[in-house]
């Protein structure tokens, strides 16, 4: 069975630092998919990052990367120059199955930015 | 715009009665699926269609329906709802093999 597990259930970062939220995952695929999710005090589920296993370099968007570690079966997210605006929920997710349809996710990590 | 629709976004209703939550896109992605969300749980998977006519389960299905007679629309129906199926349901769809677009969300409360 697929698992995601995300062990920081919060953190707290300063403005403008970097900060890494933990995801390590567990599968039998060969082929799959490991995405990061936001999810603000709204409610909504935004995208943020997406590495694919046979990708060999770390996927970076903007301010955010993601640490793929695939020996260690990790996927950390890393923010850097973090703001008030990233104050959220996180989600690591996976997609497996030989990149079938079927996604599981991590159980979050909340994240607060202090001014 | 893009995006994915949800209706309704707030339900609250009695054990048993049977209700349909509505979901649509319109973005001609060929995946749908549907999630709940709860608390220290993140989301987990109910259903997802990879195209029209085709449906298979995801982690939690008991109590839960799906059809996917329109590529467009993937509605999730609770036949007999129950108070434990009080959660965060989460619409999303994407084009086959590529991240998911999510819809607003529905807040449902079994009483």
């Amino acid at each position: 069975a697929q698992k995601i597990t995300q062990t920081q259930p919060g953190m707290f970062v300063q403005e403008k630092e970097a900060v890494t939220l933990d995801c390590t995952y567990d599968t039998s695929d060969q082929s799959y998919g490991l995405f990061w999710y936001k999810q603000p005090s709204s409610g909504e589920m935004i995208f943020l990052i997406y590495q694919g296993s046979y990708d060999e370099q770390n996927a970076t968007e903007g301010r955010y990367s993601l640490n793929f570690q695939k020996a260690r079966k990790s996927a950390n997210l890393v923010i850097s120059a973090s703001q008030l605006g990233d104050s959220a929920m996180y989600f690591c997710a996976m997609r497996g199955r030989n990149y079938g349809q079927n996604f599981v996710f991590g159980p979050g990590t909340r994240l607060s930015v202090l001014p | 715009e893009a995006q994915v629709t949800q209706n309704p976004r707030y339900l609250i209703t009695v054990t048993g009665k049977k209700l349909t939550v509505t979901c649509s896109q319109n973005m001609n992605h060929e995946y749908m699926s549907w999630y709940r969300q709860d608390p220290g749980l993140g989301l987990r998977q109910i259903y997802y269609s990879m195209n029209v006519e085709v449906t298979d389960k995801g982690d939690v299905p008991e109590g839960y329906k799906v059809s996917r007679k329109e590529k467009r629309n993937f509605p999730l129906i609770l036949e007999s709802p129950s108070p434990n199926q009080t959660s965060l349901y989460f619409c999303a769809s994407s084009p086959h093999t590529d991240t998911q677009y999510f819809g607003p969300g529905t807040r449902l409360t079994v009483l």
